[in-house]
């Protein structure tokens, strides 16, 4: 599975769009990009996936770069509930059943 | 809206004695998944279960861990000596296809083996 990349931490003030990077340079063509949330020690919880185009749902939207080799994952109007570790995973639809979480991104939204 | 139901929330066990934690899946799904975290670290994948057998397992998943399926309903999760170094969150999750399709978890059991 390719290895991600991701900042340690991130801020975003309630009501703007937090835009959490990663980048996955090893990406393979038929690996997806998956991103999870977990919040205070909570269950993780899926977000959304996608494999080149840009993907939208009612949680977020993941833009996925051209080349593949980065993506991220928007949402549109931070709350203080959206405060969590955020992981993006790449996982190939074929290889693997499992999820490699890494250390994410911590989002503290701030009022 | 359907949901991965862990029980129980918290155990505390003695070192030494067996455990299960137990995990009803979301009804329709045909994978199941064991995940654990110890506090502080990451989320680690133990095993993965399909058609009633062992898909893919961890090198954490050693003898000391197994699954089942008994009733068509729960995934269990048995640890049969329990060491200190155990002590985590467990988490359980399912999907409905392996693969690249998303994976729904549960709320976690907080295991202490004292």
């Amino acid at each position: 599975d390719a290895k991600t990349t991701q900042p340690p931490s991130m801020d975003c003030a309630e009501g703007r769009a937090a835009n959490l990077p990663c980048n996955h340079s090893t990406i393979s063509g038929n690996e997806y990009v998956y991103w999870y949330r977990q919040i205070h020690s909570q269950g993780p919880q899926y977000i959304i996936h996608g494999l080149k185009n840009n993907e939208t749902n009612e949680m977020a939207s993941l833009i996925i770069t051209e080349d593949r080799k980065s993506s991220t994952l928007i949402l549109p109007h931070a709350t203080l509930r959206d405060t969590a570790v955020y992981y993006c995973i790449v996982r190939g639809p074929y290889n693997t059943d499992k999820l490699i979480f890494g250390t994410g991104t911590r989002l503290q939204v701030f009022p | 809206e359907p949901e991965v139901t862990q029980t129980p929330s918290h155990q505390v066990t003695q070192m030494g004695q067996e455990v299960i934690l137990r995990c009803v899946p979301i009804s329709n799904h045909l994978y199941f998944y064991w995940y654990r975290q110890i506090l502080g670290q990451k989320v680690e994948f133990l095993v993965s279960f399909y058609n009633n057998e062992i898909s893919e397992k961890s090198e954490i998943f050693d003898d000391q861990f197994s699954v089942e399926r008994p009733d068509g309903s729960n995934f269990t999760l048995k640890i049969r000596s329990t060491k200190l170094e155990d002590s985590a969150m467990y988490f359980c999750a399912s999907s409905r296809e392996g693969g690249g399709t998303e994976a729904f978890f549960g709320q976690g059991t907080r295991l202490t083996v004292v």
